[in-house]
């Protein structure tokens, strides 16, 4: 079945523990890409990859690292997390381009205390 | 630089009647457009996109949007609503540099839709 995987799907973790969250889809997708979804402010995007080995900022990169040295894995990594990055972080895929139907992943919902 | 603007928060509709929900652009070039649905504790799902063929956009699910360049809107209609539809709609606009997509994506900030039986 064609999908997009992130793990884990709930986090819950203390200021300053690194974390990483991975996303993996096996449709050979070239683009890839990281939301995080905060009510009333709609989805942000973090980070994107148009294809292996290149990867640049969105709209809120600032505390996010993102890795592509592989087409199917893309993973977020949170060096020192904080409070204000609780949140619902989503992971996307699409063949091509942004003009090509995303594909979602369901989600991981990440509480900084 | 691309935005987009949902212009309702929150919309309520009885089953059977009519869906709208509105969305604003702004943007430099000619934009990219796309309805995405978000069911509860789910990803999201693309309804339609619009990339500068047919202004009437069909989507899945009975959808629809009509790109209107003048007015620079892009809203979302659908004739009868089904209790299946309640959910929540992003509008979002593909940036642009130049010609070229840049890889961003913006989204709008969200439209709960509620279908009452």
């Amino acid at each position: 079945e064609a999908q997009v995987t992130q793990n884990p799907r709930y986090l819950i973790t203390v200021t300053g523990k690194k974390l990483t969250v991975t996303c993996s889809q096996n449709m050979n997708h070239e683009y890839m890409s990281w939301y995080r979804q905060d009510p009333g402010l709609g989805l942000r995007q973090i980070y994107y990859s148009m294809n292996v080995e290149v990867t640049d900022k969105g709209d809120v990169p600032e505390g996010y690292k993102v890795s592509r040295k592989e087409k199917r894995n893309f993973p977020l990594i949170l060096e020192s997390p904080s409070p204000n990055q609780t949140s619902l972080y989503f992971c996307a895929s699409s063949q091509g381009s942004v003009n090509s139907p995303l594909h979602f992943g369901n989600g991981t919902r990440l509480t900084v205390t | 630089a691309q935005s987009v603007t949902q212009l309702d928060s929150h919309v309520s509709v009885s089953e059977g009647t009519p869906v709208l929900l509105r969305c604003n652009y702004s943007s430099s070039y000619s934009p990219s457009l796309f309805w995405y649905v978000q069911h509860p504790n789910k990803g999201l799902q693309l309804l339609l996109k619009y990339t500068s063929a047919a202004t009437l956009v069909k989507g899945i699910n009975g959808f629809e949007a009509e790109f209107k360049k003048s007015e620079t809107s892009f809203h979302l209609t659908k004739p009868s609503a089904h209790m299946s539809d309640a959910a929540e709609y992003f509008c979002v606009v593909s940036d642009r540099s130049g010609t070229s997509n840049t890889g961003k994506l913006i989204f709008g900030q969200g439209t709960t839709l509620q279908v009452k039986p």
